[in-house]
């Protein structure tokens, strides 16, 4: 199984700000690393895919970069639509997965 | 309109039985992954394992093989995911996705089945 670290597990920032969210594989996945993003008592929604392309339909805000084994997740300008937990997901060339353990973004 | 339709909430003792269903609907049912996620209460997200509903071709997680069974019925359109005997501890949301072939991102999700097992 590959393992996915992600940090920080929580965070505070305020509207406006930069906010970024780690995720470190314990082997190299290539690019194989998508992001997500899920509000309370909601389905996941994919963000970024591939480590860096955007989802259609997803704010330009959004993005994503790294490749091997470390990736990292950026808003640019946090919005208060954009408080949730959001999760990083590997996944190999057998299409085999595994999840981070999240990230709760809050406003400060 | 891409969707994914889960059958309703489970309460269920330690020991019964359960199959829970994912309907897709709006795109070709054979030519796209389906994948199974677990989430504990207050807890992230657990891969479990997917199948391609076209040839039945099922890869799991270490930590769900022999655990679970996933199933798809091509001709309804509809994934399974069961269990012969029910833990406490698969007490949890159960989320289906679908994944393009050749691809391990999951762009649509079903909105969750809540199973509940308690004696």
């Amino acid at each position: 199984d590959i393992q996915m670290t992600q940090s920080p597990s929580s965070l505070s920032a305020s509207v406006g700000d930069r906010v970024t969210i780690t995720c470190q594989a314990s082997q190299d996945i290539s690019n194989y690393l998508n992001w997500y993003q899920q509000k309370p008592g909601k389905a996941p929604k994919l963000l970024i895919y591939d480590a860096s392309n955007l989802e259609t339909g997803v704010p330009s805000r959004f993005s994503g970069s790294g490749s091997g084994t470390d990736f990292t997740f950026t808003i640019s300008s946090l919005q208060p639509e954009d408080i949730a937990t959001y999760y990083c997901q590997q996944y190999d060339n057998l299409l085999r997965s595994t999840f981070g353990g999240g990230t709760k973004v809050e406003i400060k | 309109e891409v969707q994914l339709v889960q059958s309703g909430a489970e309460v269920k003792k330690p020991g019964e039985s359960l199959k829970i269903s994912c309907k897709g609907s709006g795109y070709s049912f054979t030519s796209y992954w389906i994948g199974w996620v677990r989430q504990m209460p207050g807890k992230g997200l657990e891969w479990m394992g997917i199948i391609y509903p076209g040839d039945s071709d099922t890869r799991y997680s270490p930590s769900f093989q022999g655990q679970v069974t996933i199933s798809a019925d091509k001709s309804i359109s509809t994934a399974y995911l069961q269990w012969s005997s029910l833990k406490a501890s698969d007490t949890a949301m159960y989320y289906c996705v679908r994944g393009e072939d050749s691809s391990g991102w999951y762009d649509y999700w079903g909105q969750g089945t809540l199973v509940t097992v308690s004696s």
